[in-house]
């Protein structure tokens, strides 16, 4: 079975920017989550969507914003980049929502640099 | 905020001995688990322990858990240096907003 996949792996954007991160989930898995991991702040949870709706949703500004698609991949989008968004952006995958007694499987994440 | 925060932040030991790192966290909890993450990479997931378990065992990893005292340890024994690798535990549950939340984080050396 394929693992968790995301793409791009490195970016390079500049401040005012926007991006976009892909995740392809393991097959079968309904929910993917997204955590950003900074040497400040640690793992910190932005979001999860289960089944193509967002179950919970983290403390970040309005300009972090997801979705999922009908086949479980999932897309995250940052608007208007700012320096402090530099982090890993990691993704993971679970059969059941993440709050229960599933396991969860990440991806390698995307490491993302706001010049 | 984080919901767990691990002890020691940083830990360093020889090949063959015994790694053990704590984790405590604030608001009950459904389970908790711990995953592993080298050099910046994904992260893998160890074990699981539910609330209403005291103790887990897998392979040379060995997970207990403390409800009352709101605590959980992990050791890893006969370290490797292959185990070298940032440990962090992880909490879900409906006070913590159904969420898993991750704690800060043992970065663990093992050196051969």
């Amino acid at each position: 079975k394929a693992g968790v996949t995301q793409t791009p792996r490195y970016l390079i954007k500049t401040r005012g920017q926007q991006v976009t991160l892909s995740c392809s989930p393991i097959s079968g898995h309904r929910s993917v989550s997204w955590y950003q991991q900074t040497p400040g702040q640690g793992l910190q949870f932005l979001f999860e969507y289960f089944s193509e709706t967002q179950r919970n949703k983290g403390n970040f500004p309005g300009r972090f914003s997801g979705r999922q698609f009908s086949n479980s991949r999932s897309e995250m989008n940052v608007s208007t980049l700012e320096l402090g968004d530099s982090a890993l952006y990691l993704c993971a995958s679970s059969q059941g929502l993440a709050g229960g007694h599933n396991e969860q499987f990440f991806g390698p994440g995307t490491r993302l640099t706001v010049l | 905020s984080q919901q767990g925060e691990e002890d020691p932040q940083a830990l360093s030991i020889q090949e063959g001995e015994n790694a053990t790192m704590n984790c405590s966290y604030k608001t009950s909890i459904n389970n908790l688990q711990w995953y592993r993450q080298n050099s910046g990479r994904g992260l893998v997931h160890l074990i699981l322990i539910r609330s209403n378990e005291r103790e887990k065992h897998s392979g040379r990893l060995r997970v207990t858990l403390d409800t009352s005292k709101k605590s959980s340890s992990l050791l890893i024994t006969a370290s490797r240096a292959a185990d070298t690798a940032s440990y962090f535990c992880a909490t879900a549950g409906k006070a913590a907003g159904n969420k898993l939340t991750f704690g800060g984080g043992t970065r663990v050396l093992v050196k051969p």
